[in-house]
């Protein structure tokens, strides 16, 4: 089956840290990206991870585990314009990009 | 920048209407993808397409159907629009490689009353 679990809602701090993370069940594995969705907008694309590890980006990084299914989005120096949602996708595999998506997680950055 | 254009933003029609919603992207990317989203179900595919005239079911194909007679361009038709496929409908593109990132569109918001 296909499941990914990442929570409804979090708030956090203007130049904070916070953490986002995404525990999925797929029946095929072959990399996790995470999207950005700001309210009324398209999603956008953050970050891609296929091996175990972190990858840093800017202020944002994100990190995977694959034996544990696991995965995080890492923001730093958080701004407001970081009010979003923040989707978990996986990609299972195959030869066309069909992706699995988590519901989101509803980040809201308080001055 | 990759650009993926749907045709409207936003659509109101009536239930049994036939409805057609656009898509065009400028990258040449091989797959398309025509995807709904609505609160608490986050994104569903409905369907794809990884070449020109080939199409592929997603999650949820009942009620519609896709064209794909151009690289560039795919279009979601509703046969007969009800009111459950009311929804914000997006659009996006990729290359055909496994890590490649999808690129959406702005979005349509379909009204069915």
């Amino acid at each position: 089956g296909q499941n990914i679990d990442q929570p409804t809602e979090m708030t956090a701090t203007e130049g904070a840290i916070v953490q986002i993370n995404c525990t999925y069940q797929t029946s095929g594995f072959n990399g996790l990206f995470w999207y950005q969705q700001h309210a009324g907008e398209a999603p956008t694309f953050l970050s891609y991870n296929v091996l175990d590890g972190l990858e840093e980006k800017g202020r944002f990084s994100s990190f995977l585990s694959r034996s544990k299914g696991y995965s995080y989005l890492l923001l730093k120096e958080l701004q407001m314009k970081d009010s979003a949602s923040y989707l978990c996708v996986t990609y299972p595999g195959g030869a066309t990009n069909k992706l699995i998506f988590g519901t989101g997680t509803l980040l809201a950055v308080q001055p | 920048d990759v650009k993926v254009t749907q045709s409207s933003r936003y659509l109101v029609k009536r239930t049994g209407e036939k409805v057609f919603l656009e898509c065009v992207q400028d990258m040449d990317h091989e797959n398309m993808f025509w995807y709904r989203q609505d609160p608490g179900l986050g994104l569903r595919l409905i369907y794809f397409s990884y070449d020109v005239k080939m199409k592929e079911k997603g999650d949820i194909p009942e009620g519609y159907s896709v064209s794909r007679e151009k690289k560039e361009r795919f279009s979601l038709i509703l046969e007969s629009a009800s009111t459950n496929q009311t929804s914000m409908y997006l659009c996006a593109s990729s290359h055909g490689t496994s890590d490649s990132p999808l690129h959406f569109g702005n979005g349509t918001r379909l009204t069915v009353t």
